[in-house]
């Protein structure tokens, strides 16, 4: 199984400030075929199902705001919100699609400072 | 736009069943594979089950083999999966998720609880 290590656990940003989070595969999720990355990023809050943001490790979902962007490749994959807004308080999961069994990070509690 | 809809979920007591549904709508269903990932409260993310887009190929988590089946009738553009052998730590949100060329596609979920 391909392990998806997310870090930190936790994270306080005052707003407007930048919030990184990091995901890190066991093993390279390039999908030789197109050459783009089985790594799609979530936002969940409370009550509610993952919301996708982030897909193919960088193309931003429909609708969701340019403040969050994807970046990375093979192993090491970060999702960087550049300027943290209320709304945004919320859990983010990673996860990889590249292989079975679906594996996801253990998730990011993001949080205002 | 994509849908998909859960239904099915409940109480039930242990070593009990339910079927659950999702109802899929705005792609091309049949042409697509599908899985199941679920939630247990306060946890994370888990993929339960995956099965091929004829149905023809089915792959379970360790957890679960052996007592649950998935199963999709694509004439109805239905997913499903039978819960059997409920245990407590099954209960969880279920959730139906699809990839449409890469592009991941969820519904808001159905509540398991087993419980006595």
């Amino acid at each position: 199984d391909i392990v998806m290590s997310q870090s930190p656990d936790s994270l306080a940003v005052s707003l407007g400030e930048r919030a990184t989070i990091n995901c890190k595969s066991s093993q390279s999720v390039l999908y030789s075929s197109n050459n783009k990355n089985c790594l799609a990023w979530y936002q969940q809050k409370p009550g509610q199902p993952p919301k996708v943001l982030i897909y193919w490790a960088s193309t931003r979902e429909s609708g969701v705001p340019d403040r969050f962007s994807g970046s990375g490749s093979g192993t090491d994959f970060t999702l960087t919100i550049s300027s943290l807004q209320a709304e945004d308080v919320a859990v983010y999961y990673c996860q990889q699609y590249y292989a079975i069994p679906l594996t996801f990070g253990g998730g990011t509690k993001v949080e205002i400072k | 736009e994509v849908q998909l809809v859960e239904s099915g979920g409940g109480l039930v007591q242990p070593g009990g069943s339910l079927r659950l549904s999702c109802a899929a709508s705005g792609f091309t269903f049949s042409g697509n594979w599908m899985h199941w990932v679920r939630q247990a409260p306060g946890k994370g993310l888990v993929w339960v089950s995956r099965i091929s887009s004829d149905g023809s190929d089915t792959k379970y988590a360790d957890s679960v083999k052996g007592r649950f089946t998935i199963s999709r009738d694509n004439a109805k553009n239905t997913l499903y999966l039978q819960l059997n052998s409920l245990r407590a730590e099954d209960t969880a949100v279920y959730y139906c998720t699809a990839f449409m060329a890469g592009r991941p596609g969820w519904g808001q979920g159905t509540l398991v609880t087993v419980s006595s």
